[in-house]
């Protein structure tokens, strides 16, 4: 069965901190791996995509990496901030225009 | 133009209507999804429309019935819903064949009463 898994399910980390999200899946074969950011009640801003050849991509304060052998990924934020808080989706696809597996997400927390 | 959108944002209904649910992109993209999103929880696909014809569905209940009326449009038709029903629908598109990511709308939130 293909499953994505986040952790931690939620962080709490003071201004300024330097952190990691990890999301693993459990079928290696994947098509692409996109970070998605989700305010509440709000819809899905994509963060960054990554694509099965790739190794990582960047975005500002924003790095994910993929290793698709051992099956997952990382998102790293650097220099957090208050508006970093969001909830963040890890989600796989196996084939372009076909269904995207999200994991359950990570609630951050950033404190002033 | 790099967004989808959705209308409306909020949506009360009663068991007994008929309502439905829009969504608009003018990126290209030939691929439209359905989503339907709990409170704490993941996205969970309910439906895909590629080239304007429905390639997956989830075994939604016939209550829910998408509609593709073009490239760029998604209907979302709703009929007898039930309270179990309300959350958050959300649209999103990609494109066929190149490996860009998906784009998502901002969602209708659905209550049912």
């Amino acid at each position: 069965k293909q499953e994505v898994t986040q952790i931690p399910a939620a962080l709490s980390v003071p201004e300024g901190e330097n952190l990691v999200l990890n999301c693993s899946f459990t079928d290696s074969a994947i098509y692409n791996l996109q970070w998605f950011r989700q305010d509440p009640g709000k819809g899905l801003t994509s963060l960054l995509l990554i694509q099965s050849s790739q190794r990582e991509q960047t975005s500002g304060r924003l790095n994910a990496s993929l290793d698709k052998s051992s099956g997952r990924s990382t998102l790293y934020i650097a220099a957090s901030q208050p508006g970093d808080s969001a909830t963040y989706l890890c989600a796989v696809s196996y084939n372009q225009g076909g269904k995207l597996i999200f994991g359950q997400g990570t609630e951050l927390s950033v404190k002033p | 133009d790099t967004e989808v959108t959705q209308t409306p944002k909020h949506l009360v209904m009663g068991m007994t209507n008929k309502k439905s649910l829009k969504c608009e992109q003018h990126m290209g993209h030939r691929a439209m999804y359905w989503y339907k999103q709990k409170a704490k929880k993941p996205p969970e696909l309910m439906f895909v429309y590629s080239y304007e014809k429905l390639s997956i569905n989830e075994s939604v209940p016939s209550r829910f019935s998408p509609e593709c009326p073009n490239s760029s449009l998604l209907n979302l038709h709703l009929h007898a819903l039930q309270p179990e029903d309300s959350a958050l629908y959300l649209c999103a598109s990609s494109q066929e064949n190149v490996p860009y990511g998906y784009t998502f709308g901002s969602g209708t939130r659905l209550t049912v009463v």
